[in-house]
């Protein structure tokens, strides 16, 4: 079974450093889709940023992007120039065209130190 | 437009009661997915529907039902409700894979005691 895990249940930053969240995942797929989300104290989820498998370069949007490493099945998230918005749950995700099931890791809470 | 809509948003219930969650999607999306959020456990997959009509098992599915009868509407039913099935309820959709983007409703936060 696919499995999603993130090893850093917390991190701090301090406002406008950079800071990278790991995420590494198990698969025997070939064709398969990374996320990121976020859930700030609202609750509400948002999509940070997408990754497909067979594309080699790595995903960015603005501020956020990652670090694919599909050998080492690893898929790290760096956010430049934090800010205070950026606090919040930041969880890793994984799904594949074969099963359509969509599995998150256990989330890494992320702090901004002003 | 309503996205996604989960209802109720706060519940209380006793041990051994039973109820449905509600999840309705107003943008036509063939997947709906179901969660449970418990701290420190991130998400876990309990069922989820590619289809009206369609449905399967996910990572945590003893203890939950679901049917899936319109596009829209994507309930999930506890029969028999334990304390372990407290916790915070999503309901999220896709449009046509599961490869994009989810929306999710904003939860429902379940208390059985």
């Amino acid at each position: 079974a696919q499995t999603v895990t993130q090893s850093q249940p917390e991190m701090s930053v301090q406002e406008a450093e950079t800071v990278t969240l790991s995420c590494t995942y198990d698969t025997s797929e070939s064709d398969y889709y990374l996320f990121w989300y976020k859930q700030p104290p609202s609750r509400q989820m948002i999509l940070v940023i997408r990754q497909e498998a067979y594309k080699q370069q790595n995903a960015t949007e603005n501020r956020f992007s990652v670090n694919f490493q599909k050998a080492a099945k690893s898929f790290s998230l760096k956010i430049s120039d934090s800010q205070l918005g950026d606090a919040a749950m930041y969880f890793c995700a994984y799904t594949s065209p074969r099963d359509d099931k969509i599995i998150f890791g256990k989330g890494t809470r992320l702090h901004i130190l002003p | 437009n309503a996205g996604v809509t989960q209802t109720p948003k706060f519940r209380i219930l006793k041990i051994g009661q039973s109820m449905t969650l509600q999840c309705t999607q107003d943008m036509n999306h063939n997947y709906m997915y179901w969660y449970r959020q418990d701290p420190g456990m991130g998400l876990k997959l309990i069922y989820y529907s590619v289809g009206a009509g369609i449905t399967d098992k996910g990572e945590v599915p003893n203890g939950y039902n679901v049917s899936r009868s319109t596009t829209e509407d994507f309930p999930l039913r506890l029969e028999l409700a334990a304390p372990s099935q407290t916790s915070v309820y999503f309901c999220a959709s896709s449009y046509w894979t599961s490869n994009e983007k989810l929306f999710f409703g904003s939860g429902t936060q379940l208390s059985v005691l």
